[in-house]
């Protein structure tokens, strides 16, 4: 069964510091790749996807994420957070053989001054 | 605006009662999909829809039931066999399933209190 694990459940960095969290898959073809974003009591937004193509993806809000065959990952990041972009982080997985998104645990991401 | 609709917000229930969340886009989405969050558990799938008239379990539907008659609206019942219904309820919608139609879009959610 594909799966996806969020090491992380609690990152704290400071505002202009760089910013990665990990995302690491489990599935044995190259699966499809999101991460999504969510603020307090709110839906969840696509920050990115990876289907195929280029490793580095770009998305909004200036976060990119890296896949990493090698490694199952697909880690996000971001060189200068903003205190803005505290908020949860969930990364996704689908594979073309399960009729479903399976989703991580999320990471919270708390943004000092 | 397309986009969806999830309502009310807050929902508050007695126990023992079945109570219904409304979920409505206007995105012309084929597939509809219903999710519980619960903190530190991300996201189960409650159930999905990939067509009008069709709808499938999804990890945790025991305890819920689901219609679409409708291509834009999912609406999700809670009934009192659920029995831990307490939770925060997100609708999604993608364009279809298959190659390209994964991306999903939700709506803001009703966070559903049963005492």
């Amino acid at each position: 069964a594909q799966s996806v694990t969020q090491p992380d459940i609690h990152i704290t960095v400071s505002e202009g510091a760089s910013l990665e969290l990990r995302c690491n898959y489990s599935y044995g073809a190259t699966p499809y790749l999101f991460w999504y974003v969510q603020s307090p009591g709110q839906g969840l937004q696509l920050l990115l996807k990876y289907f195929s193509g280029d490793t580095l993806v770009q998305g909004i809000k200036g976060f990119e994420a890296e896949f990493k065959r090698s490694q199952s990952s697909f880690n996000l990041r971001k060189p200068s957070v903003h205190w803005s972009d505290a908020a949860e982080y969930f990364c996704a997985v689908v594979s073309g053989g399960y009729q479903k998104v399976t989703f991580g645990t999320g990471t919270k991401l708390q943004v000092i001054p | 605006d397309g986009g969806i609709t999830q309502s009310p917000k807050y929902l508050f229930r007695k126990e023992g009662q079945n109570v219904t969340l409304s979920c409505e886009q206007n995105l012309n989405h084929d597939a509809m999909y219903w999710y519980r969050q619960d903190p530190g558990q991300g996201l189960r799938l409650i159930y999905y829809s990939q067509i009008v008239n069709d709808f499938q379990k999804g990890d945790i539907a025991e305890g819920y039931s689901v219609s679409r008659e409708k291509k834009e609206s999912f609406p999700l019942t809670v009934t009192s066999a659920q029995k831990n219904p307490t939770a925060f309820y997100l609708c999604a919608s993608s364009i279809k399933w298959g190659k390209g139609g994964y991306e999903q879009y939700f709506g803001p959610g009703t966070r559903l209190t049963v005492t």
